[in-house]
């Protein structure tokens, strides 16, 4: 079974923080992906790598930054948090063209 | 135009009964289609995928494609309370195969 882990299921952060988010998967895969789900605007691609130091930018990009140093780890940045980036965090893996597979997801709360 | 639309519901149907999710997308050069299900305040978990035109069933779930109207569907017959969910539909990326579209989800009700 594939296995996605994220660090933390919950996670309180106060504004202007750094915040790491990390994710490793177990099953070789090359894409890993980070969302953020919010009720009514559904999932939203922050960051994907389809390889190790590569990294692409996913429809909203701005105030996170990604780093995958390691095949099975991809971690997301948030480099000052705010309060509008209080959501649910989830990170994804895939095989090149098929099904993501996500992991449990981080619920961060910046207050 | 998104490139993935769902009704967002809900849809509520009684248990036993078919529901019948509908999902549209607007690349005519997509080539596979998946289904995830999401239970609240969980992540998405993969249901079933579907490549080819017609219908694919595994258990009481079937998909169906059409893609000269471009849209997909799931069926779930005798559904049941534990189906009670938000069903996904995601698309590959025409272009890059690795970025999914997803849809916004159709909230699905079981009565008892």
């Amino acid at each position: 079974d594939v296995k996605v882990t994220q660090s933390s299921r919950y996670l309180v952060k106060r504004t202007g923080e750094k915040v790491f988010l990390e994710c490793v998967q177990d099953m070789d895969h090359e894409n890993m992906f980070w969302y953020r789900q919010d009720p009514g605007l559904g999932l939203r691609l922050i960051y994907f790598s389809y390889d190790v130091k590569m990294k692409e930018k996913g429809d909203i990009p701005e105030g996170y930054s990604v780093s995958r140093e390691k095949k099975e780890r991809f971690s997301l940045i948030l480099e000052s948090a705010s309060t509008n980036q209080t959501s649910m965090y989830l990170c994804a893996s895939s095989l090149f063209g098929y099904e993501q597979y996500f992991g449990p997801g981080t619920r961060l709360t910046v207050t | 135009q998104k490139e993935v639309e769902q009704n967002s519901g809900p849809l509520s149907v009684p248990e036993g009964a078919i529901a019948s999710l509908n999902c549209t997308y607007s690349d005519r050069g997509s080539q596979s289609f998946f289904w995830y299900r999401q239970y609240s305040g969980k992540s998405p978990e993969l249901i079933m995928f579907i490549y080819s035109n017609g219908d694919k069933e595994d258990g009481r779930f079937t998909a169906q494609l059409n893609k000269a109207s471009q849209y997909v569907s799931l069926l779930i017959r005798d559904s049941q309370p534990s189906d009670s969910a938000t069903y996904l539909c995601a698309v590959p990326g025409v272009s890059n195969f690795n970025k999914f579209y997803f849809g916004s989800g159709t909230k699905l009700n079981v009565k008892p």
